[in-house]
Order: C-alpha cells, then structure tokens, then sequence
C-alpha cells in the first residue's frame, strides 16, 4: 500500500535557525499537504500543494512539490518558540473515500530559545 | 476558514461505560466527516470514514461495532466508544471535509479519552 516516509523524526534547534523537513511518498501524488499540530490540539493546515514544481509560502514557511511528485519538503526560516510542535505531510489516500488522507510519522520539532 | 469543534475535549470514564463525541463543522457543511485516533508520539491513524445520510466506512481492524459512528445531518457525526476499556485509551480526532476543487479537511481539537 501507500506509504509515506517522513524525516528527520525530531530536531532539536536554536532559536533563530533555520529548519527542513520533507517527506516522500511510496508512489505519485497529485496533493501535498503540511500540517502542524499542537500539544492536546487537532492539526491545523499550513500550507496545501497542487502542482509538480509549486512552491508556496506562508510567513516564513515555504514548501514545494517535488517535480517527481514524489516528495515535498516544509522550510521554516528564523524559527521561534511558537514553532515547536508536530509537523505532519499528507496526501491522497488512493484507496480510500474521497478526501481520504494518509499521513506521515511526523517531524517532532523543539526549539530552544 | 472553516471550523470544526469537537465536544468533550476531555473524557475520563470507567471500564465499560460508552463515551460520546461530537464532532461539528461551524460554518460549512460537511457530507463526509473522518474519525482519527492518535496514540501518544504517533501519527493520526483513520478509523472510519462518517458519511451524511449513509453508514459510515471503517478502516481494517476497527471494530464497527465497539466505535458507532452516526452522521446524522450535515454539520455532525458522533463517535460512541461502546463499553471502553482501557486500551481504548487516546487521542480521538475528527476532521470534516470541505467540497472544493482542493477537498480539504479540517481538524477538530480533539477528545482526550481516558478510560479507567
């Protein structure tokens, strides 16, 4: 079945560095999107890709869809505080009902100030 | 944007009790809701699919009789966690899809289920 891999697992950073994470999938996507969630909270979209090749900011977030349409990355510049929690990649569950998703395992993020 | 509430957000019952949880969207309408289940440090792993009007569709290994899922109209669909045992213990997410040309869906917070 699907499969999504998503790294790195946790990153510990300093305030004010820069971060990466990226996900790739075990076949093509036609939607990638991030999510971050809170501790105790439901994930809330950040940023939703359509197109091979898009790239998309949202503040100082930016991810692209991988031009093979098998993999995505989220950057987060000049990272603070708020930042830490749980960033998931998903896309279409092929199998599945319409808006079916399958998510990533997901980039623990901690940010030490 | 849309919004998705979930009520409880937090449940601590006794072994063999049933829970119910709400899910609502607050300003849209939502023909297919989803129930997730996360357990600590995991990912968000779909139980079953709530469709308005129709019974709902579990994912492998989700028993449909222990989580009875009803979508009884447009903006809600219940979770209920029949006799509960510990092990059923976790994070219960719902999120309700917004028909679009990007069909998206949108998180509620969340129910903490604790079962004693």
């Amino acid at each position: 079945g699907q499969q999504l891999n998503q790294s790195p697992q946790s990153m510990f950073i300093q305030e004010g560095e820069d971060v990466s994470m990226n996900c790739t999938s075990s076949s093509i996507f036609n939607t990638w999107l991030w999510y971050k969630q809170d501790p105790g909270e439901g994930p809330v979209l950040l940023i939703a890709l359509y197109k091979a090749g898009e790239l998309t900011s949202n503040g100082r977030l930016t991810a692209q869809f991988g031009i093979t349409r098998k993999d995505s990355f989220l950057n987060i510049s000049a990272s603070i505080p708020s930042d830490v929690g749980i960033y998931f990649c998903a896309g279409p569950n092929y199998g599945g009902s319409q808006g079916n998703l399958i998510f990533g395992k997901g980039t623990k993020l901690s940010v030490k100030p | 944007g849309a919004v998705v509430s979930q009520h409880p957000s937090r449940v601590i019952c006794k072994s063999g009790t049933s829970v119910k949880i709400e899910c609502r969207s607050l300003d849209f309408q939502a023909t297919t809701m989803f129930w997730y289940r996360q357990f600590p440090k995991q990912s968000l792993m779909l139980m079953a699919t709530s469709n308005e009007g129709s019974k709902a569709t579990y994912e492998q290994g989700v028993e449909k009789d222990k989580f009875l899922i009803n979508h009884a109209s447009l903006t809600l669909s219940t979770l209920t966690v029949t006799s509960a045992h510990p092990e059923d213990s976790s994070f219960y997410i719902c999120s309700a899809l917004l028909l679009s040309s990007y069909n998206e869906q949108f998180f509620g917070p969340g129910t903490r289920l604790t079962v004693l």
